[in-house]
């Protein structure tokens, strides 16, 4: 089944200590991306890649860090999370640049992150 | 003004009614547009892309006037399961293909 994988889903962590979500997808697409969503805000992109070894910040990078060491692996990592850093992140992947024909994104389940 | 916007609702409509959302734009050089659909605290998921000429999948059409910087999504015969936020999307070129979302109009569909 095609999908973009997730982990975790929940995750409740203290500020400043080191996390990294991972994101993984199954469908050989080039591009992949981090959105955060919350109220009031939309989805906000964080970063994106168009390609293995090439990321580049969105509109809402500070705080976050990115690599892409293989295409079917993009994860998020937060050097030292803060309060602000709560919220509902999605991981999404597409074929081509950003959203591409109809196919558009593939989502992943989202991670809800809670930093106290 | 924000690049894309969208009233947040809440639609509240019967069954069988029939709903639109409008959603705006601001970069007059926007080039794609798409509506997802999102359920409560689950993942965007594609409803439908938005062509120039308009489109029409079952109980949705989507239009796009280019002139007044608008798409639209019109549900015909509104079922329970339409209960949702719509997303509207907006993809514009620039360094990289810009994807921006808009904050999502709350649909509910009452018995």
């Amino acid at each position: 089944e095609a999908q973009v994988t997730q982990n975790p889903r929940y995750l409740i962590t203290v500020t400043g200590k080191k996390l990294t979500v991972t994101c993984s997808q199954n469908m050989n697409h080039e591009y992949m991306s981090w959105y955060r969503q919350d109220p009031g805000l939309g989805l906000r992109q964080i970063y994106y890649s168009m390609n293995v070894e090439v990321t580049d910040k969105g509109d809402v990078p500070e705080g976050y860090k990115v690599s892409r060491k293989e295409k079917r692996n993009f994860p998020l990592i937060l050097e030292s999370p803060s309060p602000n850093q709560t919220s509902l992140y999605f991981c999404a992947s597409s074929s081509g640049q950003g959203l591409y024909g109809d196919r558009g994104y593939t989502f992943g389940s989202g991670t809800r992150l809670t930093v106290v | 003004r924000k690049e894309v916007e969208q009233d947040p609702g809440p639609f509240n409509v019967p069954e069988g009614a029939t709903v639109a959302f409008n959603c705006t734009y601001s970069n007059s050089a926007s080039q794609s547009f798409f509506w997802y659909r999102q359920d409560c605290r689950k993942e965007p998921k594609l409803l439908m892309s938005v062509y120039s000429s308009g489109n029409e999948d079952g109980r949705f059409t989507a239009q796009l006037n280019r002139a007044s910087q608008y798409i639209s999504l019109l549900i015909r015969d509104s079922k329970l399961s339409d209960s949702a936020t719509y997303l509207c999307v907006v993809k514009s070129l620039g360094g990289y293909q810009k994807v921006t979302f808009g904050t999502g109009t709350k649909l509910q569909v009452i018995p």
